[in-house]
Order: C-alpha cells, then sequence, then structure tokens
C-alpha cells in the first residue's frame, strides 16, 4: 500500500498570504496518478487538481500542483477566505488508491 | 446539472445490513466508473470500491472484502452498496463519486455526492 504522508498537519496564515501544501508518498507515483481535493466543513470534498498539476473545471489559478515520483506539492498563491479547509492529497497509482491525512488550512 | 445523490443510510446494529443507493443524473452514467469513498467522523477519506461501467470489473479494499458488495443499474442509473456483517468501524459517512480518465490519461474523482451517514453501534 502508497503511503502518502502530508504536511504541515495544519497551516496558520492569514489571507493574501501564500500556503505550500506537502505530500510525500511512501514509493513513487505516476504523475498522472496524484490529485489534490479541497473539503469544508459539512460538505463533500471537491477535486481541485488532476494529474497532479492540471487544474479541474472551474479551480481559480490561483491553486498549483506540482512534483513528481514521491514529492508532490499544492501551492495557494494568494489565499482568500474561502480557501480556508482541509486539503487532501490522493493516489491512483497503486492498489489500494490512498488519501492522505490532510492539511488543513486555517486563518491566522 | 450533473448531480449524485446518496440514500439509505441510517441506524444500524453490528452485525447488521444497510443497502446505500446512489442516483445520477446531468450525465451519461453508463460511460463513467463509480466509486464509494467513505470517511469516519473527525477523519480522513477513504476509498472503498470501485465498479467499471458494464459492471465487469469490481474493486475492493481489504477491510469490506467478502462483506461489501458494489453493484450498479445502468437503466435506472443507479449506485448501489450492499453492506453485511457491520462492524463499529463502518461508522462513516459514504460517498458516492464518479471516475473520470481524461485525455491524458490522468484520473480523478471529480463529482462527489452529498453523502449519507451510516451508524454501527447497539
Amino acid at each position: 500500500e502508497i503511503v502518502l504522508t502530508q504536511s504541515p498537519g495544519t497551516l496558520s496564515l492569514s489571507p493574501g498570504e501564500r500556503a505550500t501544501l506537502s505530500c510525500r508518498a511512501s514509493q513513487s507515483v505516476s504523475s498522472s496518478y496524484l490529485a489534490w481535493y479541497q473539503q469544508k466543513p459539512g460538505q463533500a470534498p471537491r477535486l481541485l487538481i488532476y494529474g497532479a498539476s492540471s487544474r479541474a473545471t472551474g479551480i481559480p489559478d490561483r491553486f498549483t500542483g506540482s512534483g513528481s515520483g514521491t514529492d508532490f506539492t499544492l501551492t495557494i498563491s494568494r489565499l482568500e477566505p474561502e480557501d480556508f479547509a482541509v486539503y487532501y492529497c490522493q493516489q491512483y497509482s497503486g492498489s489500494p488508491w490512498t488519501f492522505g491525512q490532510g492539511t488543513k488550512v486555517e486563518i491566522k | 446539472e450533473v448531480q449524485l445523490v446518496e440514500s439509505g443510510g441510517g441506524l444500524v446494529q453490528p452485525g447488521g445490513s444497510l443497502r446505500l443507493s446512489c442516483a445520477a443524473s446531468g450525465f451519461t452514467f453508463s460511460s463513467y466508473w463509480m466509486t464509494w469513498v467513505r470517511q469516519a467522523p473527525g477523519k480522513g477519506l477513504e476509498w472503498v470500491a470501485n465498479i467499471k461501467q458494464d459492471g465487469s470489473e469490481k474493486y475492493y479494499v481489504d477491510s469490506v472484502k467478502g462483506r461489501f458488495t458494489i453493484s450498479r443499474d445502468n437503466v435506472e442509473n443507479s449506485l448501489y452498496l450492499q453492506m453485511n456483517s457491520l462492524r463499529a468501524e463502518d461508522t462513516a459517512v459514504y460517498y458516492c463519486v464518479r471516475l473520470t480518465y481524461y485525455y491524458d490519461s490522468s484520473v480523478a474523482f471529480d463529482i462527489w455526492g452529498q453523502g449519507t451517514m451510516v451508524t454501527v453501534s447497539s
């Protein structure tokens, strides 16, 4: 099983600041099979990034995904009030498909 | 509007059974792999099961193999999850999710339902 470890667990930032979220895999993951999701309290997750770097439909360009192999990053260039949420990475490269434990981005 | 609506959750005793349903609309249901993903209270996300467009392939996470069965009805545009021998650790919100394969071979869960809560407790 591929284990995804996200860091930090919690990121405390102010609106307008840059957020950098890390996702590290226990073994190599094909870039085609790495995605990022956003989840707000009481809501279902929403797809942000697929294929490590492609933005899903309707996702603003302040969200950028990057990385390859075992190290992947989600960057939010300038935090908007609606961006404070929990973010999960997910891999589809090996079975079972697994998620990271999540990074909470909270208002400082 | 593309939509997935789950139903069938509730309170069940350990060892009991429950059948979840998911009604799809706004897209050609028979063209997509479909998935169940769950989230225990206050915890992260866990992939549970996948089913191919025609139902010929099904995959499960080890913890539910032999207890859960995923199925679909492409005439009714519906996805199902039959859950037997339920345990306390199965308590979670269960999401019905569409799986999309993109032109560049990448894949992602692009459409999520609102979820249905399953509580296993005596």
